[in-house]
């Protein structure tokens, strides 16, 4: 079954609005969680490490104030797309780390 | 700097017979994990199988085994017997050193013909 739970997997929402996804570790703690952003037919692409307690660190490029994270607890970390437009449509998936990243399932974002 | 490769951007295999996908890669850091992972076009990413630098042997589950050729710094995704449900992306990943990031490659894009 399922050891990371991410959600929503899909959104359509309009241009500006700010779009909350979660990501969940079910039965491990993670310290860690990576959130990657992905184009279609490319690779994954780090968009930053969510650390547990601390503030998140991001990959060069990234804009912090564009995609908060914030991983309060040691199963959940949460990445909100601010005043999202039409640019940040993409697939935004999760991983947490317990032995090998464990992915969750994506998240579709489609802004109109 | 490390760095994955993957060459083959898309494979053909007819159901039933093994397909090899390729990976090469480079680190300076002695101790390492590759990974092979899934991605069907749901887009969940499935892991497959892991390869530690100092493994002894070739790591095997199920139907995937890793030809792992460390002087060659590669590590082969082997897909025996493939089925239908096998047509995906392919990535390879490396991991390196106290770092929990993944390098990743560029996928390979697997078509199983029935």
């Amino acid at each position: 079954g399922a050891v990371v739970s991410q959600h929503p997997s899909w959104v359509i929402c309009k241009s500006g609005t700010s779009v909350k996804i979660e990501c969940r570790s079910l039965d491990f703690q993670a310290t860690t969680m990576f959130w990657y952003r992905q184009f279609p037919k490319q690779s994954l692409m780090l968009m930053a490490t969510s650390n547990e307690g601390s503030k998140a660190t991001y990959e060069q490029g990234v804009e912090k104030d564009k995609f908060l994270i914030n991983h309060a607890s040691l199963t959940l970390s949460t990445l909100t797309v601010t005043s999202a437009h039409p640019e940040d449509s993409s697939f935004y998936i999760c991983s947490a780390s317990g032995g090998p990243q464990h992915f969750g399932d994506g998240t579709r974002l489609s802004i109109l | 700097a490390q760095k994955i490769t993957q060459t083959q951007p898309g494979m053909f295999v007819q159901e039933k017979e093994a397909v090899t996908l390729d990976c090469t890669y480079d680190t300076s850091d002695p101790s390492y994990g590759l990974f092979w992972y899934k991605q069907p076009s749901s887009g969940e990413m499935i892991f497959l199988i892991y390869q530690g630098s100092y493994d002894q042997q070739n790591a095997t589950e199920g139907r995937y085994s890793l030809n792992f050729q460390k002087a060659r710094k590669s590590a082969n995704l082997v897909i025996s017997a493939s089925q239908l449900g096998d047509s995906a992306m392919y990535f390879c990943a490396l991991n390196a050193g106290n770092n929990r990031k993944l390098i990743w490659g560029l996928g390979t894009s697997l078509a199983v013909n029935p």
